[in-house]
């Protein structure tokens, strides 16, 4: 069973740069896409970025001049880092895996962590 | 960005059906694309529920099914019960893009 952990401060201060990383058990990611995903408080998910273990991304249109998603396949973690943030990008962030057959939906998710944007 | 359209929220009594409907374009679902759905329980992350229109992941209840037409999926609930009451989320592809729907609070009255 693949389980998934993210982890991070939960309290960032505006214009600094968000870092969070997502630890992976019972899978490896050595393969397969890994994304990352959020839920503004009371809004809808939002997908921000996938990455697959050669390092490869490709990130949502809207945030990808502050994205920047990594794996070390070493200690089997993705991480997520957004720049410049403001208090639109308070959410909950959820690392996800994405199906490994059609690459299209997200089979395992983690927890998620709250992270909140304020000085 | 693309948008997927759900009701924002359905009820039903116990035992009853209910049905979420999602609305989308020629861009993703008349694209071709299929959809998938998730129940998020309050407090939790989105689970699976539904993939590739109208296939359960092992352990969803059979009381949960899905359907896909032109630019439109649904879910259906049957025999609804106390433990459904959720936030459920359709989602697809558009453009290089996972989009997600608006998501449909469900409420066992």
């Amino acid at each position: 069973q693949v389980q998934l952990q993210e982890s991070g401060p939960g309290l960032v201060k505006p214009s600094e740069t968000l870092s969070l990383i997502c630890s992976v058990s019972g899978g490896s990611t050595s393969r397969y896409y890994w994304s990352w995903i959020r839920q503004p408080p009371g809004k809808r998910l939002e997908w921000i970025g996938y990455i697959y273990y050669d390092g490869s991304t490709n990130y949502n249109p809207s945030l990808k001049r502050r994205v920047t998603i990594s794996v070390d396949t070493s200690k089997n973690q993705f991480s997520l880092k957004l720049s410049s943030v403001t208090a639109a990008d308070t959410a909950v962030y959820y690392c996800a895996r994405v199906d490994p057959t059609s690459s299209l939906f997200f089979d395992y998710w983690g927890q998620g962590t709250l992270v909140t944007v304020s000085s | 960005q693309s948008v997927l359209t759900q009701p924002p929220s359905v009820s039903g009594a116990p035992g009853q059906t209910v049905t979420i409907s999602c609305t989308g374009s020629s861009s993703n679902i008349g694209a071709g694309y299929d959809v998938h759905w998730y129940q998020q329980l309050p407090g939790t992350a989105p689970k699976l529920l539904i993939f590739d229109n109208r296939n359960r992941p092992s352990g969803v209840p059979d009381r949960f099914s899905g359907s896909k037409s032109a630019t439109s999926a649904s879910l259906a609930i049957t025999g609804l019960r106390a433990e459904d009451e959720a936030d459920y989320y359709c989602q697809s592809y558009d453009s290089s893009l996972y989009v997600f729907g608006s998501g449909t609070k469900v409420t066992v009255l």
